[in-house]
């Protein structure tokens, strides 16, 4: 597409519930990137791919957060036994090498 | 890591003024960019300018690497140029990763 694609766009959840966060990037872009906004904050790096592997996974809270990134394209940030605090906009970008990144509209989670 | 600040954090100006957004980083990047967040939460890509100047339309950006500063200028402001705008850096000896600053609040009074 023409731009980066994030599913769903809001997202309400019990707490202790399992989500998934999906996004599809640009296509060809083979950087992409997992960021969460918490209300009125700047953005928090959680978790960089090249390609499918994650080379830094080093912004993941804890280890309730995974993701994975399938055929260098489509990838999915899941989040176990969610929490109020995890409550946040999630926003994935993508870029191709060195370049600008293109962010997404972000999936708005709300946990209650 | 990197460390990014913006200034001013807060800006209100009347429709018609211009305005300059700063942003000092604390290390040598290869990246830089300008977003703006809308109201509706969206990030828009301004500029990518590790360094030098770029200009695009009523907007235009200057990075000068070698003394850390980057400087988002907006001339003539339109209600429409409201939200937030972020400088983003990824430092040559950190990780991947873009790096934000807490961002600048722009509100222009029609």
């Amino acid at each position: 597409g023409a731009g980066v694609s994030q599913s769903p766009s809001n997202k309400v959840t019990e707490k202790g519930k399992d989500v998934e966060l999906r996004c599809d990037p640009i296509s060809g872009h083979t950087a992409l990137y997992w960021y969460r906004q918490s209300l009125g904050q700047g953005l928090e790096f959680l978790i960089y791919f090249q390609g499918n592997s994650a080379p830094d996974k080093s912004g993941l809270p804890s280890d309730r957060f995974s993701a994975e990134r399938t055929g260098g394209s489509v990838s999915t940030l899941t989040i176990q036994r969610t929490q109020q605090e995890d409550s946040a906009v999630y926003l994935c970008a993508s870029s191709r090498g060195l370049a600008g990144e293109y962010f997404g509209p972000g999936t708005r989670l709300t946990v209650t | 890591g990197i460390q990014v600040e913006q200034s001013p954090p807060d800006l209100i100006l009347q429709e018609g003024a211009n305005s300059t957004l700063r942003c000092n980083f604390s290390d040598s990047v290869n990246n830089l960019q300008w977003f703006h967040q809308n109201p509706w939460g969206q990030l828009i890509n301004l500029f990518y300018i590790p360094s030098g100047t770029k200009q695009n339309g009523r907007l235009s950006a200057t990075t000068v690497a070698t003394e850390r500063y980057s400087l988002l200028y907006i001339s003539s402001s339109q209600t429409t140029d409201s939200g937030v705008y972020f400088c983003a850096v990824r430092s040559n000896f950190g990780n991947e990763n873009l790096t934000f600053g807490t961002g600048t609040r722009l509100t222009i009074i029609p």
